[in-house]
């Protein structure tokens, strides 16, 4: 059974930073490009960044291009975002999601979400 | 960027409606789409990508049609189960972008 799990989220100040992290289990990590994507209260879903399945492709949004870092670590099945400059907008629940892999398709399965909150 | 447009933004219907959702596309992007279920405080679900392919596990009352700029989600015989936010995804190309979602709930 494939599971997600995320962690790391909770209240920072302004210009804070935080680090997500995402534990996979049920599959084959190293196979399979990430993702994160967030829901910010009475909004939208918004993709952040992927990142590709050995680590050498990374794609952001342009609302946190410079301010958020993914990475993967494929020995321990862990996903990361490195999260620095914190503004209120980014305040969401961020989901871990498996992003792509040949015969998968886009975003098949999803983490519960861990909550970040951005306020003074 | 290529932006995506759904509508309607919200709906009203009953047990056993037939309820259509619409996706809209910027510019051509195949058939890189994909649909989102969404309930209150939960994580998304996904129904149908590559526009059309059914999800392992989802009812076949979910279907997926649509190519190029525009795409329909069809649930062809609404449950009380199905009541929740739906969002479309389009994966041609970055960044990511989702349409703004449709609340479905109950009239």
């Amino acid at each position: 059974e494939v599971q997600l799990v995320e962690s790391g989220g909770g209240l920072v100040q302004p210009g804070g930073s935080l680090r997500l992290s995402c534990a996979a289990s049920g599959f084959t990590f190293r196979n399979f490009w990430m993702g994160w994507v967030r829901h910010a209260p009475g909004k939208g879903l918004d993709w952040v960044a992927n990142i590709k399945s050995d680590g050498s492709e990374k794609y952001y949004v342009e609302s946190v291009e410079g301010r958020f870092t993914i990475s993967r670590d494929n020995a321990k099945n862990s996903l990361y975002l490195q999260m620095n400059s914190l503004r209120v907008e980014d305040t969401a629940v961020y989901y871990c999601a498996r992003a792509w892999s040949s015969g998968s398709g886009w975003f098949d399965y999803w983490g519960q979400g861990t909550l970040v909150t951005v306020s003074s | 960027d290529i932006q995506m447009t759904q509508s309607p933004s919200s709906l009203s219907a009953s047990v056993g409606d037939r309820v259509t959702i619409t996706c809209r596309a910027s510019r051509d992007i195949r058939n890189e789409l994909s649909w989102y279920q969404q309930k209150p405080g939960k994580a998304p679900k996904r129904l149908i990508y590559a526009t059309s392919s059914l999800q392992s596990g989802v009812p076949s009352r979910f279907s997926g049609s649509g190519s190029g700029t525009e795409f329909t989600l069809t649930i062809s015989s609404l449950q009380p189960e199905d009541f929740a936010s739906y969002y479309c995804l389009q994966h041609k190309s970055y960044p990511l972008t989702f349409g703004p979602g449709t609340k479905v709930d109950i009239k």
